[in-house]
């Protein structure tokens, strides 16, 4: 129940794409959802985070959709960019709480 | 630069040796977590600090240990260590007790390698 799901592992785009990234839940005491973003040799960063109040968080081109009760969350990246090339982790949280990442997603956006 | 400094970056060991894996929080942040990112099972969460205490426990095995101290610096103990540790092992600060309700700080990591 403290799962969160990824998919897909990894991903190609064509520079101007769109990627999408999606993730999934059990817990429904979940009441945060981050994306972190890790590039090569670096630690994971936080992109942008919902709560489940709301089901769309837009910031610049990327967009998390949130479904509360398909218990799924997802991450859109409009107009990718070769520089968006990294690893893009899922998490989840309940009641601040540790944070429980997905696998990860290994985006590849060619020229 | 998040803040959070991790030492060593590099480390070569053999199977049975001990390691201590350093790091220094964000300036003011009470909260330090520890995460263990292997190929096959990603960001793993091992164990959390706030301000000296152990507040949060995952995935951590009994091989493992850890401790933050007065000035709030964390180490992670790893002993017996087998070919199965080598992973890159970050470490994340936060200001807060929960991590889950704000930002996490991570460091550049320590990759281990277990030979």
């Amino acid at each position: 129940q403290q799962q969160v799901k990824q998919s897909p592992q990894s991903l190609i785009v064509q520079k101007g794409g769109i990627s999408i990234i999606n993730c999934a839940y059990e817990n429904t005491a979940f009441d945060y959802f981050p994306w972190y973003q890790q590039f090569p040799g670096k630690g994971p960063a936080l992109l942008i985070a919902i709560r489940p109040d709301v089901s769309e968080k837009k910031e610049g081109r990327f967009t998390i959709s949130f479904n509360k009760s398909a218990k799924q969350f997802s991450l859109h990246i409009m107009d990718s960019q070769p520089g968006d090339s990294a690893t893009y982790f899922c998490a989840a949280s309940s009641q601040g709480g540790k944070l429980i990442f997905g696998q990860g997603t290994e985006l590849s956006v060619k020229p | 630069d998040s803040g959070v400094t991790q030492t060593p970056k590099h480390l070569i060991t053999a199977t049975g040796q001990r390691v201590t894996l350093r790091c220094s929080p964000r300036s003011g942040d009470l909260s330090v977590y520890w995460y263990q990112q292997s190929l096959d099972q990603g960001l793993q969460f091992l164990i959390q600090y706030y301000n000296g205490e152990e507040r949060a426990k995952g995935n951590i095995l009994e091989r493992f240990s850890a401790q933050q101290f007065p000035d709030l610096h964390s180490e992670l103990n790893l002993s017996s260590l087998e070919l199965g540790d080598s992973a890159l092992y970050f470490c994340a600060s936060s200001p807060s007790v929960g991590g889950g309700t704000g930002e996490l700080f991570f460091g550049e990591g320590s990759r281990l390698t277990v030979l």
